[in-house]
């Protein structure tokens, strides 16, 4: 069965100081992608990164980079540099290759939460 | 600007009522989806429509109708057969080419039902 947890419901980070949010995963394709989204209170979901399960190097976007070990099938997102606009909730989704169209698979999130 | 816009934004609803819940979107997106959240959880797929005419169900589908006759419209009809409608709900798109590349979905603001 397919499945992505967060095991962290809530983390706190002291401003400028960097934090990791982690995500494991569960599934026998071979293929598939790896998402991280922000959901501040307003409740929109922002797109922040992505990993294909085939890319060699980690990815990153700014403050953001995916720690990704395939082997623990695990996606960690580290966010660097933190701002006290990243307090939101995190989550990690994942597109499963036997999946139809694009759909994601989402985890039950973390409420980041940086403390000035 | 492009984006998804869904409305309206709060809604209330009595018991054994209808509901509609507009999506719109003007990305070009051939994929569109609707995604139900409930307080502290992730997101979890209601319908999904890959082309104009066609649809299909999610892992909550029941209880919940969609259409797709127009490429930039994926309405979700909320009926009275949900037994538990009250959430937030979120319609997302995406567009179509090879499964990777990033082909994030892209997420309207939200929908919160609250059946009174």
């Amino acid at each position: 069965a397919q499945k992505i947890t967060q095991t962290q419901p809530g983390m706190f980070v002291q401003e400028k100081e960097a934090v990791t949010l982690d995500c494991t995963y569960d599934t026998s394709d071979q293929s598939y992608g790896l998402f991280w989204y922000k959901q501040p209170s307003s409740g929109e979901m922002i797109f922040l990164i992505y990993q294909g399960s085939y890319d060699e190097q980690n990815a990153t976007e700014g403050r953001y980079s995916l720690n990704f070990q395939k082997a623990r099938k695990s996606a960690n997102l580290v966010i660097s540099a933190s701002q006290l606009g990243d307090s939101a909730m995190y989550f990690c989704a994942m597109r499963f290759s036997s999946g139809s169209a694009r759909q994601l698979t989402f985890g039950s999130g973390t409420q980041l939460t940086v403390l000035p | 600007d492009g984006g998804i816009t869904q409305s309206p934004k709060y809604l209330f609803r009595k018991e054994g009522q209808n509901v509609t819940l507009s999506c719109e979107q003007n990305l070009n997106h051939d994929a569109m989806y609707w995604y139900r959240q409930d307080p502290g959880q992730g997101l979890r797929l209601i319908y999904y429509s890959q082309i104009v005419n066609d649809f299909q169900k999610g892992d909550i589908a029941e209880g919940y109708s969609v259409s797709r006759e127009k490429k930039e419209s994926f309405p979700l009809t909320v009926t009275s057969a949900q037994k538990n409608p009250t959430a937030f709900y979120l319609c997302a798109s995406s567009g179509t080419g090879s499964f990777y590349g990033t082909g994030e979905l892209f997420f309207g603001e939200g929908s919160r039902l609250t059946v009174l």
